[in-house]
């Protein structure tokens, strides 16, 4: 079965403080993985697709990148804003595979 | 940029009543998704259409029902609303490449729906 877990669930940042948020998935036939970012209230935003290991992409202070197994959304010298849940998700069959999210919360 | 606009942000309705949710996006997207958000469930698959006229059951059906006259809009449908269906609704649309279903979703912003 198609699995996606996030780690950790949540995490608590002081700003300027980089850390990594992972993402583990269990895919027959890897198609490609994306991160997104919801506030609180609101829908998901997306970020990043990445679709090959070795792949990275950037936006602002967010890096994402992918092995065969798992992906990692590094933040660097975070801001408050930052703070949000941020969910990543792969190709199931029929539909997207999200996991639960890593809450982050960015402390002035 | 890609607009999926839901039409209620929220709502509080009674428990039996029969409850609609509309969605509609401007992307002209094929495909198009009802998701429910609730703390420590993540975001489970109510339906999903591929094209119009279209419905495909997601992994949590039972109690709700979808229609999909135009392309642009995908209704979701509570036949008779009760307390456990209290949650956020997430709709979202991707286009179709190649047949599958490996696009980004693009969401709309989410209905909180209260039901009492």
């Amino acid at each position: 079965e198609d699995q996606v877990t996030q780690s950790p669930e949540a995490l608590r940042l002081q700003e300027g403080e980089s850390s990594s948020l992972n993402c583990s998935y269990t895919v027959s036939g890897l198609r490609g993985l994306f991160w997104y970012r919801q506030d609180p209230g609101k829908g998901p935003e997306f970020l990043f697709t990445l679709y090959s290991a070795g792949e990275e992409k950037e936006k602002e202070r967010l890096k994402a990148t992918l092995t065969k197994k798992e992906s990692f959304l590094h933040i660097t010298a975070p801001k408050p804003e930052d703070s949000a849940t941020y969910l990543c998700a792969v190709p199931g069959f029929q539909k997207l595979v999200f996991g639960t999210g890593t809450r982050l919360l960015v402390s002035p | 940029d890609v607009k999926v606009t839901q039409s209620s942000r929220y709502l509080v309705k009674r428990t039996g009543e029969k409850v609609f949710l509309e969605c509609v996006q401007d992307m002209d997207h094929e495909n198009m998704f009802w998701y429910r958000q609730d703390p420590g469930l993540g975001l489970r698959l109510i339906y999903f259409s591929y094209d119009v006229k279209m419905k495909e059951k997601g992994d949590i059906p039972e109690g709700y029902s979808v229609s999909r006259e135009k392309k642009e809009r995908f209704s979701l449908i509570l036949e008779s609303a009760s307390t456990n269906q209290t949650s956020m609704y997430l709709c979202a649309s991707s286009p179709r490449t190649g047949g599958s279903y490996n696009s980004p979703l693009h969401f709309g912003n989410g209905t909180r729906l209260t039901v009492t």
